[in-house]
């Protein structure tokens, strides 16, 4: 079973400023997909961004994008230029790329935007 | 517009009560899934469904039941033998090999309370 793993429950940065979010995760599969998903207090969750493990470039959306290193099983995601809105919960999970699309979440990291 | 409809928002259950909570979507997608969300423990996979009148067992079935009678609805009982139910409950679906920048749409959940 794959497992995913947020080590920082709560992280804080400066409005501007770059913070980084860390993920691990344990699987057997070469094959999958990663995800960051963004829940602000309105509890909605929102799709940040996305890696495809096969693909060796990692993935950019605007100001965010991700470190990922297949070898280390490790994703983490980078908010660059921090604004108030990016206030959330950031969710890292995983998708088997063969078979049903459920996914596996981790427990999550707080961030807290300092204005 | 499409979505996912969760009702309803808030939900108060009587020791030894059964309650249901309705899930509803509109987008012509295949599986659909229930989520429960703790504090501290991200988002926990209780069943999904991959086709009308199947459903399988996430990590934390007991205590809960659904059905899938119709493509569009989902509907989670929790039931008196759940001994904690106190949480927030998200519903999400996708579409048959959903592609990688939507892999699940979610609802806005269902916060669900003991009296």
């Amino acid at each position: 079973a794959q497992t995913v793993t947020q080590s920082q429950p709560e992280m804080s940065v400066q409005e501007a400023e770059t913070v980084t979010l860390s993920c691990t995760y344990d699987t057997s599969e070469s094959d999958y997909y990663l995800f960051w998903y963004k829940q602000p207090p309105s509890r909605q969750m929102i799709l940040v961004i996305r890696q495809e493990a096969y693909k060796q470039q990692n993935a950019t959306e605007n100001r965010f994008s991700v470190n990922f290193q297949k070898a280390a099983k490790s994703f983490s995601l980078k908010i660059s230029d921090s604004q108030l809105g990016d206030a959330a919960m950031y969710f890292c999970a995983y998708r088997t790329y063969f078979g049903n699309e459920k996914l596996t979440f981790g427990t999550g990291t707080r961030l807290t935007i300092i204005p | 517009d499409g979505g996912i409809t969760q009702s309803p928002k808030y939900l108060f259950r009587k020791e030894g009560q059964n309650v249901t909570l309705s899930c509803e979507q509109n987008l012509n997608h295949d599986a659909m899934y229930w989520y429960r969300q703790d504090p501290g423990q991200g988002l926990r996979l209780i069943y999904y469904s991959q086709i009308v009148n199947d459903f399988q067992k996430g990590d934390i079935a007991e205590g809960y039941s659904v059905s899938r009678e119709k493509k569009e609805s989902f509907p989670l009982t929790v039931t008196s033998a759940q001994k904690n139910p106190t949480a927030f409950y998200l519903c999400a679906s996708s579409a048959d090999r959903a592609p990688v920048d939507q892999p699940q749409h979610f609802g806005d959940g269902t916060r669900l309370s003991i009296l």
